[in-house]
């Protein structure tokens, strides 16, 4: 069965510091495609990136970008520059190639605090 | 604006009440489905479409039903809700299978 983990439960960053928020995933598929996003106090689900496995260059979005290691099966998100509005919730989630029906498979998520 | 609408946004219903949380989206999209999120569990899929009148179950559908007559909507039916069907449920439409999903803003219900 193809899982996205997400390690991190919560994390706190600086206003203006930098931070990295971890996932991994476990598929034996080699095309997928990889994503992350945002749920602010809003609950809306908001996409902040997406990454596409065959690609080895890093998706980046202004101040967000992404660490993808395909071997070590890690897509980790990390957050330049942090402003009080980034604090969220964050999801990884992951289409593979073999799953019907376009089904996104998510992470637990993780809670991002952003400090003043 | 192109977005996903989805209502109500928050539902309070008893046991056994027939329920349906409506969803439609602008953007012409071939793909839509059905997530709740639950503390801990992330978003888990409970109905997919693929098209007009091509749906099927995802990981979670135990408890409901959906259908596509239109392709803008894509309703979720829970015939007979039961108190563990309380979550957040997100309707999401999509234009090809990787392109991302666009969220509506969430249903939160809770069933008593």
């Amino acid at each position: 069965a193809q899982t996205v983990t997400q390690s991190q439960p919560e994390m706190s960053v600086q206003e203006a510091e930098t931070v990295t928020l971890s996932c991994t995933y476990d598929t034996s598929e080699s095309d997928y495609y990889l994503f992350w996003y945002k749920q602010p106090p809003s609950r809306q689900m908001i996409l902040v990136i997406r990454q596409e496995a065959y690609k080895q260059q890093n998706a980046t979005e202004n101040r967000f970008s992404v660490n993808f290691q395909k071997a070590a099966k890690s897509f980790s998100l990390k957050i330049s520059d942090s402003q009080l509005g980034d604090a969220a919730m964050y999801f990884c989630a992951s289409h593979f190639s073999d799953n019907a029906g376009n089904m996104l498979t998510f992470g637990g998520g993780t809670r991002l605090m952003v400090k003043p | 604006e192109a977005q996903v609408t989805q209502n109500p946004r928050y539902l309070i219903t008893v046991t056994g009440k027939k329920l349906t949380v409506t969803c439609s989206q602008n953007m012409n999209h071939e793909y839509m489905s059905w997530y709740r999120q639950d503390p801990g569990l992330g978003l888990r899929q409970i109905y997919y479409s693929m098209n007009v009148e091509v749906t099927d179950k995802g990981d979670v559908p135990e408890g409901y039903k959906v259908s596509r007559k239109e392709k803008r909507n894509f309703p979720l039916i829970l015939e007979s809700p039961s108190p563990n069907q309380t979550s957040l449920y997100f309707c999401a439409s999509s234009l090809t299978y990787n392109y991302g999903y666009t969220f509506g803003s969430g249903t939160r219900l809770t069933v008593v």
